[in-house]
């Protein structure tokens, strides 16, 4: 049963840039959920989506966008970027079901470095 | 706003006692989930247990318990006969509104 994967796992850009990082959820999750963690703090929602549409929305800029694909996955793009969206960006799946709080399982992250 | 507070910046155990975390959250809601999560160097965030607000008993998974009181909004991990593998960060969660706690490092001393 494959978990949580993202790519890719570091990535270096510069001021100004743009990036798209990308998701695959857990088998037989249809929900994804993005988390921005700056180094030594815990995770910072940024945005949830399920059925291919941004279902809840953190306290982000509209610098950070995303998209969910017909199978589930996702992608987080971030424009324009800046020294302080350097961190790493965590992924997590849930089955939507009856309750929109299911458990939510984890990728292993991506380490964005804005230089 | 929802609140999750982690007092504990830094707590350290001995190998094989226990050890408690502590987490306070806010919330209006009467229905809810909270749950702690371990997050190693490694930095893969994992599930350590649940909790559902309309349970009274406390959730419980081999050596990870939680003392769950509701109406105090606390909700305390405890880990016993901790063992070096349980070195890690711990965040606490309330996932209505995907809010997390800033962390508690857990360092166990052989």
């Amino acid at each position: 049963d494959a978990g949580v994967t993202q790519s890719p796992t570091h990535l270096i850009k510069t001021r100004g840039q743009q990036v798209t990082l990308r998701c695959s959820p857990k088998s037989g999750h249809d929900t994804v959920s993005w988390y921005q963690q700056a180094l030594g703090q815990g995770p910072q929602f940024i945005f949830q989506y399920y059925e291919e549409e941004e279902r809840q929305r953190g306290n982000f800029p509209d610098r950070f966008s995303g998209h969910q694909f017909p199978n589930y996955s996702s992608e987080l793009n971030v424009n324009a970027l800046l020294l302080g969206d350097s961190a790493l960006y965590l992924c997590a799946s849930s089955l939507m079901g009856v309750s929109s709080t299911d458990t939510q399982y984890f990728g292993p992250g991506t380490r964005l470095t804005v230089l | 706003a929802q609140t999750v507070t982690q007092s504990q910046p830094e707590m350290s155990v001995q190998e094989a006692e226990t050890v408690t975390l502590s987490c306070t959250y806010d919330t209006s809601e009467s229905d809810y989930y909270l749950f702690w999560y371990k997050q190693p160097p490694s930095r893969q965030m994992i599930l350590v247990i649940r909790q559902e607000a309309y349970k009274q008993q406390n959730a419980t998974e081999n050596r990870f318990s939680v003392n769950f009181q509701k109406a105090a909004k606390s909700f305390s991990l405890k880990i016993s006969d901790s063992q070096l593998g349980d070195a890690a960060m711990y965040f606490c969660a309330y996932t209505n509104d995907m809010r997390f706690g800033a962390g508690t490092r857990l360092t166990v001393k052989p």
